[in-house]
């Protein structure tokens, strides 16, 4: 069966610290990935997607980026985190071609102080 | 640009009763329309309906989807504590660059079961 990984659980960083948070998947291959943020009391927001080893799609311009250095790993990053960089992160895969049905990881809840 | 309206934002109920979450839409050539559960972590997947008219049920869990009006309902009879969460919709709609499928959600609706 497929599992989800996603690390750290938690993250308080101070305003301009670098971020990296890390997303691998196991038990299926070339996987669509998306990295979402959810803020307090809102829906998730699409922040990247990616069909493909290097092919990283953006939704929304910011100071985040992402990165598919192997066909399972997903990782977000940010060079200098800006306060309004807290959130919830979340992961997520589908399978490509039909299957539309996207699986969550655990996420990670990050402050940025 | 694509959207999702979940109303109420947020319901308190005891346990035993019958609630109905809603959710409309506005998308580009919608493909199909998801349900999560949200506790305190990750979305969980319940339902995703493709097909008007066709309920799909899972235990007291019930969806249902009207491609013509727009809008999906949630349904759970005799709710228990343990169905306390946020209950996200989301819908797919036009293929993007990249043919990767997007989910837009909805706010979500929380829903409270009082002992």
């Amino acid at each position: 069966s497929q599992t989800i990984h996603q690390w750290p659980a938690t993250l308080v960083q101070p305003v301009g610290s670098p971020l990296s948070l890390e997303c691998t998947v196991e038990g299926t291959s070339n996987p669509n990935l998306y990295w979402y943020r959810q803020a307090a009391g809102r829906g998730l927001q699409l922040l990247f997607y990616s069909v493909g080893i290097g092919q990283i799609s953006s939704e929304v311009p910011q100071n985040l980026s992402a990165s598919r250095p192997q066909d399972r790993q997903f990782i977000l990053s940010s060079k200098k985190l800006l306060l309004s960089d807290s959130g919830f992160y979340l992961c997520a895969w589908s399978v490509r071609g039909p299957g539309d049905t996207q699986y969550f990881g655990p996420g990670t809840r990050l402050t940025v102080l | 640009e694509d959207k999702v309206v979940q109303s109420p934002l947020s319901l308190v109920v005891h346990e035993g009763d019958t609630v109905t979450l809603n959710c409309s839409y506005e998308v580009t050539n919608f493909r199909s329309l998801l349900w999560y559960k949200q506790e305190k972590k990750a979305p969980t997947f319940l339902f995703m309906l493709t097909s008007s008219g066709i309920e799909k049920k899972s235990g007291r869990l019930s969806s249902i989807l009207d491609k013509k009006e727009l809008f999906s309902i949630l349904n759970i009879t005799a709710t228990q504590t343990g169905d306390s969460a946020v209950y996200l919709c989301a819908v797919y709609g036009a293929l993007s660059s990249g043919s990767a499928r997007q989910l837009t959600f909805g706010s979500g609706t929380q829903l409270t079961v009082l002992p």
